[in-house]
């Protein structure tokens, strides 16, 4: 399985241009992610989907769409890029719902891939 | 309060030695808690999921004190490889139902030297 991967590896845009970005994960996850990752300030949703034809906002939504047309991918688009999107961007996907130990509910870990590097000059 | 809070070091450690980090969260109805591992340009890996009070794996013990809002990561015997960025993960949903809602703190640098 190769897990969760990430199309393109690195980018560079133009400020105003557009791009999409690509997550395809194969272990049948139902949820899936898009994060950003500055430095300083740590990992931050964008969006995320619980299931194929769904999507919901995150932390940080302004400036990206996405789109779950099929389970296994996961797509973010940029549709006029800005300097403050670059970023390191990550996709993540993990199984659906929650499970129980121990009497206490959890919710299961995700799954990175391997990270998107954009520039916006 | 921040959402989760760690010390961002960077800790120096010899090999061999042992070293703690510690990781706050400000939601008290939080029940899923995680640490993460991630290489410098490498995407998070999950190191430990936290259960109950805490649990062990090998060199690494992971804490859970839900009074105080506090979990901990305890390496033993550092090994060079050991040497990353530790993220402390937690979901701020009461009922663990909404995946969507998993807060990365900003993690917490290791450096193992020789």
């Amino acid at each position: 399985n190769a897990g969760v991967t990430q199309t393109p590896k690195f980018r560079v845009l133009k400020t105003g241009q557009s791009m999409t970005l690509l997550c395809a994960q194969d272990m049948n996850h139902e949820y899936m992610y898009w994060y950003r990752q500055d430095p300083g300030m740590g990992l931050r949703l964008i969006h995320y989907s619980v299931g194929e034809g769904t999507t919901a906002k995150g932390e940080v939504p302004d400036g990206y769409n996405v789109s779950r047309l099929k389970k296994q991918n996961f797509l973010l688009g940029l549709e006029s890029a800005a300097p403050s999107q670059t970023s390191v961007y990550f996709c993540a996907s993990s199984v659906a719902g929650t499970g129980r130990l121990a009497g206490i509910r959890f919710i299961y870990e995700q799954y990175f891939g391997p990270g998107t590097r954009l520039t916006v000059t | 309060r921040k959402e989760v809070e760690q010390d961002p070091g960077p800790f120096n450690v010899p090999e061999g030695a042992t070293v703690a980090f510690n990781c706050t969260y400000s939601n008290s109805a939080s029940q899923s808690f995680f640490w993460y591992r991630q290489d410098c340009r490498k995407e998070p890996k999950l190191l430990m999921s936290v259960y109950s009070s805490g649990n062990e794996d090998g060199r690494f013990t992971a804490q859970l004190n839900r009074a105080s809002q506090y979990i901990s990561l305890l390496i033993r015997d550092s090994k060079l490889s050991d040497s990353a960025t530790y993220l402390c993960v937690v979901n701020n949903r009461a009922n663990g139902g909404s995946q969507g809602n998993l807060i990365f703190g900003k993690g917490t640098k290791l450096s193992v030297k020789p």
